[in-house]
């Protein structure tokens, strides 16, 4: 099973909201990411998992906030979101947090904030 | 720092045409190079990566690319295109160093594939 899966695939939400969107994987790997993607742009990192633990943040603003419950679950935390983070959001795998191991991207999540 | 250039925003295709997929990368270190497809309303699936060794990295799908170290690039290839290849193609690169494995994309190239 290379699947990585994210519900929901798509989430509408006032500027007052508080969303989370929730990403899982059962390759056993130990490292996961959020990527945020515009249109007609590439993926911008957000956040990197290593081990369970937050081991990069792109300077991301306080109203996303990452959750790593176990190895298997990836969160996003969303409140106060700007609509200008509307946006596909990526979550992606790797077996380590190494360079030389390949990302799995789950399908995204399309956000639309009103 | 590295960089990545995709030196076509867009590429139109006529269907079974070759195609190539131009890109280059800068960097002051060795470096490991993917290229990701991306088709509508799709994550990125990996179609082929170089890591070392043989310059000539074939993938799937019947893609290949090239890694050229002289000329920094890695230029993505298929002999004969389908519709169903018609997709957004961004090439990335990291290298040994750096920490938590994180991907310098290109900005991506538009593959349009016309019957």
């Amino acid at each position: 099973d290379t699947e990585v899966t994210q519900t929901p695939k798509h989430l509408v939400m006032g500027m007052t909201n508080k969303k989370s969107l929730k990403c899982e994987q059962h390759m056993g790997h130990r490292a996961m990411y959020w990527y945020k993607q515009k249109a007609k742009k590439p993926p911008e990192l957000m956040f990197v998992y290593s081990y369970e633990k937050l081991s990069i943040n792109e300077s991301v603003p306080s109203r996303f906030s990452p959750e790593c419950p176990n190895s298997s679950l990836l969160n996003l935390h969303l409140h106060a979101l700007q609509p200008e983070d509307s946006a596909l959001y990526l979550c992606a795998s790797s077996q380590g947090h190494g360079s030389s191991y390949e990302q799995y991207f789950g399908p995204g999540t399309r956000l639309t904030v009103t | 720092a590295q960089s990545v250039t995709q030196l076509d925003s867009q590429v139109p295709v006529f269907e079974e045409a070759p195609v190539e997929l131009r890109c280059n990368y800068s960097s002051s270190v060795s470096v490991y190079l993917f290229w990701y497809v991306q088709y509508p309303n799709q994550g990125l699936q990996l179609l082929l990566k170089y890591l070392s060794g043989s310059t000539l990295v074939k993938g799937i799908n019947g893609f290949e690319a090239e890694f050229n170290k002289s000329q920094t690039s890695f230029h993505l290839r298929k002999p004969s295109v389908h519709i169903s290849d018609t997709a957004e193609y961004f090439c990335a690169v990291t290298h040994l160093f750096n920490q938590g494995g994180k991907l310098i994309f290109g900005q991506g190239t538009e593959l349009s594939v016309k019957p």
